[in-house]
C-alpha cells in the first residue's frame, strides 16, 4: 500500500520567514495530495491540495508544488506569521476525496516572533 | 461553514466495554470516513463507507469495529469490547460528489482505563 514520508518533524522559523515542509509518497497510482493543518484540540483542516496533471497551485501565502516523477511534493508558507504555528500533515489517496488519505507523520511548526 | 461535527468531545470508558462514537457529516455528503491518531503518531484510515456500506477498511479495523449510519444524519463507529490500545483521537470526516475534498470534524478522545 501507500507510504508517505514527511519531513521534517519539527521546524522552527522566525516570524516573516519562509516555511518549507517535505513529503514524498511510493504509490505511483497517487495522484490527490492534500495538506491538513492540525491546531491544539482540533481536527485536521485542509489548506491546500493538488492533483497530479498540475505542478505547483498557490493559494495567497500558501503553494503546493508536487514532482510526479521523483514522487514528492511540498509545502511552502511564505511571510509565516504566528497564527501558522501548528502541526501540518501531507497526505496522498489514488482519486480526488472519495479514496483513502494516507497520511504523513507530521511536521511541528512553530514561528518564533 | 458547514462541518462535521463529533461527539463526544471525551469518551472515557473501562477496558472490555463497549463505545459508540457519533458523527454529524456535511448535510449534502455522501462519502463517510473513520480514521484514528494515536497520541503522537499519524493519522491513520480505519473504514470509508458510502451508499450504506463500506467501501473500503484498513487492517486495524477487525470485527471489534463496526460503523453505521442509522438515519439521513448521523455515522457512527461502534467498538465492541474496548482495549487499551484502542485509546487514541477518533476522528470522522465526510466529503461529498465529484471534486469535493474530505473535512474533518474535531474528533473524539477515546481513553480506555
Amino acid at each position: 500500500g501507500e507510504n508517505v514520508e514527511q519531513h521534517p518533524s519539527t521546524l522552527s522559523v522566525q516570524e516573516g520567514d519562509s516555511a518549507v515542509i517535505k513529503c514524498t509518497y511510493s504509490d505511483s497510482a497517487s495522484n490527490y495530495f492534500p495538506w491538513y493543518k492540525q491546531e491544539l484540540g482540533k481536527g485536521p483542516q485542509l489548506i491546500i491540495d493538488i492533483r497530479s496533471n498540475v505542478g505547483e497551485k498557490k493559494d495567497q501565502r500558501i503553494a503546493v508544488t508536487l514532482n510526479k516523477t521523483a514522487k514528492h511534493f511540498s509545502l511552502h508558507i511564505t511571510e509565516t506569521q504566528p497564527e501558522d504555528s501548528a502541526v501540518y500533515f501531507c497526505a496522498a489517496s489514488k482519486d480526488f476525496g472519495n479514496e483513502k488519505l494516507t497520511f504523513g507523520t507530521g511536521t511541528r511548526l512553530t514561528i518564533i516572533p | 461553514e458547514p462541518e462535521v461535527t463529533q461527539t463526544p468531545s471525551h469518551q472515557v470508558t473501562q477496558m472490555g466495554q463497549e463505545v459508540i462514537l457519533r458523527c454529524v457529516p456535511i448535510s449534502n455528503h455522501l462519502y463517510f470516513y473513520w480514521y484514528r491518531q494515536i497520541l503522537g503518531q499519524k493519522v491513520e484510515f480505519l473504514v470509508s463507507f458510502y451508499n450504506n456500506e463500506i467501501s473500503e477498511k484498513s487492517e486495524i479495523f477487525d470485527d471489534q469495529f463496526s460503523v453505521e449510519r442509522p438515519d439521513g444524519s448521523n455515522f457512527t463507529l461502534k467498538i465492541r469490547s474496548t482495549k487499551l490500545e484502542d485509546s487514541a483521537m477518533y476522528f470522522c470526516a465526510s466529503s461529498g460528489t465529484g471534486v469535493q475534498p474530505q473535512h474533518f470534524g474535531d474528533g473524539t478522545r477515546l481513553s480506555i482505563l
